[in-house]
C-alpha cells in the first residue's frame, strides 16, 4: 500500500528554522517525484515545488523560489521542506504529493502538517 | 505564470447535474486534473488528463477541456458531493504545477 507519511503539527515564533518531513512506502520512492503544497487558512491550493529523489532534480514554483527548500534523503525515502526564517504568513498546511512525472496528477497526498507561526 | 480561473461557488440540487469550470488559455492544449477536498482531508483525485476516473470514483464524474475552458460534470449530485473541487495542470513555460482558485460546491 502507497503511503505518505508527514511529520507532526509545528508551533513556532517568528524568524525559527523548521524542517518537516514526508515518508514514502510502498512504492520505489526514487521513480515519483514528490511535491509539496501549501494551504493557507481558509484558503487554496498552492504548488510550491517538487523534487525528484532519484536524482534530486528540484523545480521551484515562483513564488516560493528562495522561500523554501526541498530536499529529500533516498536512504530513508523521506523528502523534506523548510524554512530558514519563519514568517507569520507561512501559517498553514503543507501537504506533500506523489506523482510519476509532469504533466501527470498527483496520485497519493499525505495526512498534511500544520504549521502554525505566532509571536 | 500561467493562470486557472473558476468560480468561487456552485450550488446544485440533489439528483441535479453540477458543471464546475476552469478557465485558461488555450487550456485545451493541456492536461487538466481535477481533486475534490472536503472539510479537514487531504484532496483526492477524481479525474485526470481531462476525461479520466481513477479507480473507485463513480461515473457521475466526468470531465471535459476544450478551447479555453475545462469542466468537472457531477450528475446526480449526493450530499456527499459537497466539498471544494480545484483544477490543475502544469505549466510547461516555468515548469510547476498550478491549481485553480477552487469551487465549493453546495449541495441544496
Amino acid at each position: 500500500e502507497v503511503q505518505l507519511v508527514q511529520s507532526g503539527a509545528e508551533v513556532k515564533k517568528p524568524g525559527e528554522s523548521l524542517k518537516i518531513s514526508c515518508k514514502g512506502s510502498g512504492y520505489s520512492f526514487t521513480s515519483y517525484w514528490i511535491g509539496w503544497v501549501r494551504q493557507m487558512p481558509g484558503k487554496g491550493l498552492e504548488w510550491m515545488g517538487i523534487i525528484y529523489p532519484g536524482d534530486s532534480d528540484t523545480r521551484y514554483s515562483p513564488s516560493f523560489q528562495g522561500q523554501v527548500t526541498i530536499s529529500a534523503d533516498k536512504s530513508i525515502s523521506t523528502a523534506y521542506l523548510q524554512w530558514s526564517s519563519l514568517k507569520a504568513s507561512d501559517t498553514a498546511m503543507y501537504y506533500c504529493a506523489r506523482l510519476e512525472r509532469q504533466p501527470a496528477p498527483v496520485d497519493y497526498w499525505g495526512q498534511g502538517t500544520l504549521v502554525t507561526v505566532s509571536s | 505564470s500561467y493562470v486557472l480561473t473558476q468560480p468561487p461557488s456552485v450550488s446544485v440540487a440533489p439528483g441535479k447535474t453540477a458543471r464546475i469550470t476552469c478557465g485558461g488559455n488555450n487550456i485545451g492544449s493541456k492536461s487538466v486534473h481535477w481533486y475534490q477536498q472536503k472539510p479537514g482531508q487531504a484532496p483526492v483525485l477524481v479525474i485526470y488528463y481531462d476525461s479520466d476516473r481513477p479507480s473507485g470514483i463513480p461515473e457521475r464524474f466526468s470531465g471535459s477541456n476544450s478551447g479555453n475552458t475545462a469542466t468537472l460534470t457531477i450528475s446526480r449530485v449526493e450530499a456527499g458531493d459537497e466539498a471544494d473541487y480545484y483544477c490543475q495542470v502544469w505549466d510547461s513555460s516555468s515548469d510547476h504545477g498550478v491549481f485553480g482558485g477552487g469551487t465549493k460546491l453546495t449541495v441544496l
